[in-house]
């Protein structure tokens, strides 16, 4: 079975743009989450959904962070603009809905750098 | 205050000798799970084991143990005869249903390095 497929695997772009980032998560799967990983604060949950709906966003620093999920196939973050404390490594996972928190399955991430 | 406190910043070991990586939580609930991830250097994050708290049996999986304590909320995990091929950053999670249904609560991490 495919894993949980993130793109771009890396991004470089300068200040002010807008980055997208995406996700596919494991077929079958009804819960998706999103993950910040830096140096400074280590691993941290932006926001999940089940079955497509957003359900704690907590996370997402500020408005200039948006996640969707239009369908159970696919997930988008966007960071519009980009500031350069937005660098770090961010991850997809997702898990099977069995009853009781399952283990995630995590993407590969993809490396942010905003210049 | 921290959820899951990963104390050991960094080990550093020879190989084949034993290493034990501590775990501490702090929960609420009476039911909880709690999982060991591993992140290599290529970066992935793997799954390793996931326990609820009514299990209280120790796991073994070849060179890979957890023993899990109630009494001392901990969830220590114990690589013995460690290689090379261990070292990475090791995660422990907590999650609590009751209070956040599937979120995950990372530790901090322990960098774990096998010299050869």
């Amino acid at each position: 079975d495919a894993g949980v497929i993130q793109s771009p695997r890396h991004e470089v772009t300068e200040m002010g743009q807008e980055v997208t980032l995406r996700c596919k998560p494991i077929s079958g799967h009804d819960y998706l989450f999103w993950y910040r990983q830096t140096m400074m604060r280590g691993l941290e949950l932006l926001i999940y959904f089940n079955n497509n709906v957003p359900i704690d966003d907590s996370g997402m620093p500020e408005d200039r962070f948006s996640a969707k999920m239009p369908n159970a196939s696919f997930s988008t973050l966007k960071i519009q603009p980009s500031e350069p404390r937005d660098s770090a490594v961010y991850f997809c996972a997702s898990s099977p809905d069995r009853g009781g928190p399952q283990p995630q399955h995590f993407g590969d991430g993809t490396r942010l750098s905003i210049l | 205050a921290q959820k899951v406190t990963q104390a050991q910043t960094e080990i550093s070991v020879v190989e084949k000798e034993d290493v034990t990586l501590d775990c501490v939580y702090e929960t609420r609930d009476t039911t909880y799970y709690l999982f060991w991830y591993k992140q290599p250097p290529s970066g992935e994050l793997v799954f390793l084991i996931r326990r609820n708290s009514f299990d209280e049996q120790n796991e073994i999986s070849g060179r890979y143990s957890w023993n899990f304590q109630k009494s001392t909320s901990s969830f220590n995990f114990t690589i013995t005869a460690s290689q090379v091929v261990d070292s990475a950053v090791y995660f422990c999670a907590l999650s609590e249903p009751t209070y956040n249904t599937d979120k995950l609560i990372f530790g901090t991490g322990t960098r774990l390095q096998v010299f050869p």
